[in-house]
């Protein structure tokens, strides 16, 4: 039962590069979310999606984007990265029938030098 | 504004001891409850939520919390800690409808010493 999956799980980024970073769920939840996590700070949802073909901005989407092609993939990609965007990135997944329960995955630390 | 308030950053405790963990929120409703806790490295893993009914909730590795709804908090406890406690601890809250997006506090780092 692998619940969300997120990769890679580290990556060191160039200013400028691109990247993608993964996030698939096996569990046929409508929803998706993308959120990071700075220290001292909590979770931050970047974007969110209810369902495949529709996503929406959350709460500091600037300098990221995603697509929902499918109900189990949720890729955030990053145009241009910027040192701002240092931070452990997580996924994760919840289906409205559950009370909205999200299920996370284990994280992507990013490192952008 | 929606907001949840864990108010201590860091809490040290003896193993063994009790432990009560603070979360306050302001939400328009009463909204969905949740705590998580991170090990280090990993990911975030649900201890226990409240939905409705009884104000004291179970979860697992022994955690229970208590809704108390005229004061807008969602306290986490536990009666002994162990030294496999020590993790971050957050508080969430989550709408009940629409988007079903969740408000998350800023955590809480427990050390738990021998």
């Amino acid at each position: 039962n692998a619940g969300v999956t997120q990769t890679p799980k580290f990556r060191i980024l160039k200013i400028g590069q691109s990247m993608t970073l993964q996030c698939t769920q096996d569990m046929n939840h409508n929803y998706m979310y993308w959120y990071r996590q700075d220290p001292g700070m909590g979770l931050k949802l970047i974007y969110y999606s209810v369902g495949a073909g529709i996503t929406d901005k959350g709460e500091v989407p600037n300098g990221y984007n995603v697509s929902r092609s499918t109900t189990e993939d949720f890729p955030l990609r990053l145009e241009l990265a910027a040192p701002s965007q240092t931070s452990v990135y997580f996924c994760a997944s919840s289906y409205p029938g559950d009370k909205n329960i999200q299920y996370f995955g284990a994280g992507t630390r990013l490192s952008v030098l | 504004a929606q907001s949840v308030t864990q108010p201590d950053i860091h809490i040290t405790v003896s193993e063994g001891a009790s432990l009560e963990l603070r979360c306050n929120y302001s939400y328009g409703a009463t909204p969905y409850l949740f705590w998580y806790v991170q090990s280090p490295g990993q990911g975030l893993q649900l201890l226990l939520k409240y939905f409705s009914g009884d104000t004291l909730v179970q979860g697992i590795k022994g955690f229970e919390a208590e809704f108390k709804r005229s004061q807008s908090s969602f306290n986490l406890r536990k009666p002994s800690v162990h030294w496999s406690d020590a993790a971050e601890y957050f508080c969430a809250v989550g709408a009940t409808s629409g988007t079903y997006k969740y408000i998350f506090g800023t955590g809480t780092r427990l050390k738990v010493l021998a």
